[in-house]
């Protein structure tokens, strides 16, 4: 089980916005920034969000991401199909050891 | 630009050795950490470790503690995931990554894994 909660699936028609969730607790997220990582169908993940909300390099700005307590998310508007993909959250404990969620696969219906 | 290369598709029977690479460039290599990520067939990824190459300084998480090594060779700009023995179980997808500033910002393309008899 992963130490970062996510829901396995998000969907919604092209042109919506999602909101995918990411729940930790006060010794992981509640400390640390939060990353997302896009990863495309038969894909390397790639970087999407650092910090929190900052998005990377090359990454649309329909991509937005929010920290919150011990909770992040990560909200994707004007959905279009090559957004279709499974997105994991991460974030660090104090022994350089990355945490990532387990993943939500996103499908644009 | 930066690029980390990693080594082909390995078959391999169960007990066996392997050591697969990760060549980087584009970046000075001894100035970031190294980290590598297990992706098992349909799941997510998991973090086994990373290393600094400058000083080889190795950190594993606590569920690859003692089953793979990971090391780097700062002449060759490369990083490696290593077995002693494998297990069925060890077949997945192996990625490396660049940290900096806590991002994994460049990944590999992914070295595939299959253990079997």
């Amino acid at each position: 089980h992963s130490v970062l909660t996510q829901p396995p699936s998000a969907s919604g028609p092209p042109g919506q916005r999602v909101t995918i969730s990411c729940s930790g607790n006060s010794s992981n997220i509640g400390r640390n920034y939060v990353y997302w990582y896009q990863q495309l169908p038969e894909k390397a993940p790639k970087l999407l969000i650092y910090r929190n909300s900052q998005r990377s390099s090359g990454a649309p700005d329909r991509f937005s991401g929010s920290k919150s307590g011990t909770s992040a998310s990560l909200a994707i508007s004007g959905l279009r199909s090559e957004d279709e993909a499974d997105y994991y959250c991460a974030t660090w404990d104090n022994s350089l050891t990355a945490l990532f969620g387990g993943g939500t696969k996103l499908t644009v219906l | 630009e930066v690029q980390l290369v990693q080594s082909g598709a390995e078959v391999r029977e169960p007990g066996e050795s392997l050591k697969i690479s990760c060549k980087a460039s584009g970046y000075s290599f001894t100035t970031n950490w190294i980290g590598w990520v297990r992706q098992l067939p349909g799941k997510g990824l998991e973090w086994m470790g990373a290393i600094f190459p400058d000083d080889s300084d190795t950190r594993y998480s606590p569920s690859f503690q003692g089953q793979v090594t990971i090391s780097a060779d700062k002449s060759l700009n490369t990083a490696y995931l290593q077995w002693t023995s494998l297990k069925a179980s060890d077949s997945a997808l192996y990625y490396c990554a660049r940290r900096s500033d806590a991002s994994l910002d460049y990944w590999g393309q992914g070295t595939l894994v299959t253990v079997s008899s």
